[in-house]
Parts: C-alpha cells; structure tokens; sequence
C-alpha cells in the first residue's frame, strides 16, 4: 500500500522565522511529488518535484526531493502570517496517475 | 489558469436522502476526475477515479453502491452520496487533470462540499 508521511503533524512559530516541513513516502510507482497549501478549501498548487537534487523555488518558499532517501523538504523562510495552513505532500502514482497525500502539517505563525 | 468548479459547495440533508454533487471542468477537458473526502483535521483520502465514458474505480473500503459516480462527459464529473448517514458528513473534493497535459501535471481541485447529513 503506497504511503505518505509528514512531519511534524503541526507547528507554530514566530512571524519572520524559517520553518522546514518534511515528507517521506513509500510507494510503488513514483511519478512526481507535489506539494500544496490548504487554507479553508481546496488545496493550491505549491510546487511538483520529479527529479532529485533540483530545488524550486517560488519566492519565499522552496522544495527539494531526494528520491534516494525517499523524502522531500519544504522550506519557508520569513514566515508570514498568511502562510498559516496546512501544507499537504502528495505523491503521484500508478498509471492512472492519482495522488496519494499525507497527512499534512498544520502551520500556524503568529504575530 | 485552470479552473474546477464544484457545486454545491456546502449542503445539509437528512438521513437517509440522497446528496449529489457535481464537479466542472470549466476551460479544459477532463478524461480522468478524481474524487477525496476530507475528515475534520485529516488529509484528503482517495475515494475513486473517476472515468469518462466507463465506470469508476473505486478505492478500497469505498462502497461503489453507496458513493455512485457519473462522468457521462469530457467536462463533468458527478458524486452521488446515495442514503446519506451522519457518518457520511465530510467534505468532498473533486480534482480533475487537464487531458491536454502531460499525465504528470498538477491536479486542479475544486473548492470542495462540506456535507452535513441530520
């Protein structure tokens, strides 16, 4: 059974802190990675992660996937208080491509 | 950007009604949908895959009979909750890839139906 792990489960932090979101996985036909951001609805679209070793960034925020260990990081740098939500991972497996998530890590920053 | 539309996005019905809910692709076409349900504090969990043109694949532990899925049509996708219970209450979430995009594209999801069965 594919799996997808996140840590910690939650989090709170300082506004301007940097805070590091993690996310393993365990499955048996790896395509992509994705990370997304859940605010009250629908998760948005973070980043997608196919290769090792490559970090994308998007303005304060950046992901890396190491496909050897099996994990991917989520970095937020000058935490805001707009970035309170839960980051979800999400691996796309199988030939029908469908996303298996994570529990998701519950991000709150405070003032 | 791609857009999903999900209707309704919130209902309350009695135990034992029906719910349907509805998923749109509103500028790409869809082949393949896919539905989750969502539990307070928890992650989305793959409920099935929805099909155009065949039937639904369902996960394991999801009752085909009881979540019935339509997707009679390139731009749509539908949930039926069928004798909805008060442990059936979630919130419902459709996604859907652009078919016109790589199989490895990010999924667009809808805003979600918060379902609350009395």
């Amino acid at each position: 059974e594919d799996k997808v792990v996140q840590s910690p489960l939650s989090l709170v932090v300082h506004e301007g802190d940097t805070v590091t979101l993690n996310c393993s996985y365990e499955v048996t036909n790896f395509r992509s990675l994705l990370w997304y951001k859940q605010e009250k609805k629908a998760p948005t679209f973070l980043f997608m992660l196919t290769s090792s070793g490559i970090e994308k960034k998007s303005g304060r925020l950046s992901s890396i996937l190491d496909k050897k260990e099996l994990f991917s990081i989520l970095n937020i740098t000058a935490t805001q208080t707009g970035d309170s939500a839960v980051y979800l991972c999400a691996v796309n497996t199988g030939t029908a491509s469908k996303l298996t998530f994570g529990t998701g890590t519950r991000l709150q920053v405070t003032l | 950007g791609a857009v999903v539309s999900q209707h309704p996005s919130w209902v309350i019905c009695k135990s034992g009604t029906s719910v349907k809910i509805e998923c749109r692709s509103l500028d790409f076409q869809a082949t393949t949908m896919f539905w989750y349900r969502q539990f307070p504090k928890q992650s989305l969990m793959l409920m099935a895959t929805s099909n155009e043109g065949s039937k639904a694949t369902y996960e394991q532990g999801v009752e085909k009979d009881k979540f019935l899925i339509n997707h009679a049509s390139l731009t749509l996708s539908t949930l039926t909750v069928t004798s909805a219970h008060p442990e059936d209450s979630s919130f419902y979430i459709c996604s859907a890839r652009d078919s016109g995009q790589s199989i490895n594209s990010p999924l667009h999801f809808g805003n979600g139906t918060r379902l609350t069965v009395t």
